[in-house]
């Protein structure tokens, strides 16, 4: 079943600009992660947040965590084209299983 | 750097044949993941596996099955493709060892079942 719910599902920005993804589960969770997908490749992981975290910092990425609302957001500061991708946020309640969203689509023009 | 490597990038195969996925991993993890992705739905997990011989259902297993006879190699089957199994499959590998559950995805094989 499908935990996490991206938003907005598609998003467009100029080269330099921030891009914020969203993400909304249901459920209580151990962590959430963020993972990036090239067009059609595997899936590489950026970030993961502890249910006890508020923000992280990963580089040109920030992760919040907000367990009140069920939500996280990811932002990428100073955009490049190369962040082109799908964004998908993924949450884990135990063990090692991992419930993923639907996706954003990021398209950074140059 | 962990290796997830899949068998075939691209697989075409007609209605009813029998359908062998591959995937292997070189950090001698014990979880192993089949996810099929499509448009619209994201990643669903198919069947995943804690161990050797040792394999649970996922949230879709309907039409598939898997077997893993070694650690490094887990495998999904489809017994006798259909269309509607046309999709992306991904395998994913982490350790049960980590004290996170990020999990290292292989490049995927797109699939078509004609």
């Amino acid at each position: 079943s499908q935990q996490g719910e991206e938003d907005p599902q598609a998003l467009s920005i100029q080269e330099g600009e921030n891009a914020t993804m969203n993400c909304s589960y249901k459920t209580s969770i151990n962590n959430l992660q963020w993972y990036r997908q090239n067009s059609g490749r595997g899936l590489v992981h950026l970030i993961l947040i502890r249910s006890n975290e508020r923000e992280k910092h990963s580089g040109r990425l920030r992760v919040t965590l907000d367990t009140s609302k069920k939500s996280s957001s990811l932002l990428i500061t100073a955009s490049r084209a190369a962040d082109t991708a799908s964004y998908f946020c993924a949450t884990s309640r135990y063990g090692n299983k991992l419930v993923f969203g639907a996706g954003t689509i990021l398209r950074v023009k140059s | 750097d962990v290796k997830v490597t899949q068998s075939s990038r691209y697989l075409v195969k007609r209605t009813g044949e029998k359908v062998f996925l591959e995937c292997v991993q070189d950090m001698d993890h014990e979880n192993m993941f089949w996810y099929r992705q499509d448009p619209g739905l994201g990643l669903r997990l198919i069947y995943f596996s804690y161990d050797v011989k040792m394999k649970e259902k996922g949230d879709i297993p309907e039409g598939y099955s898997v077997s893993r006879e070694k650690k490094e190699r887990f495998s999904l089957i489809l017994e006798s493709a259909s269309t509607n199994q046309t999709s992306m499959y991904l395998c994913a590998t982490t350790g049960l060892a980590s004290s996170t559950d990020t999990q290292y995805f292989g490049p995927g094989t797109r699939l078509t079942v004609l």
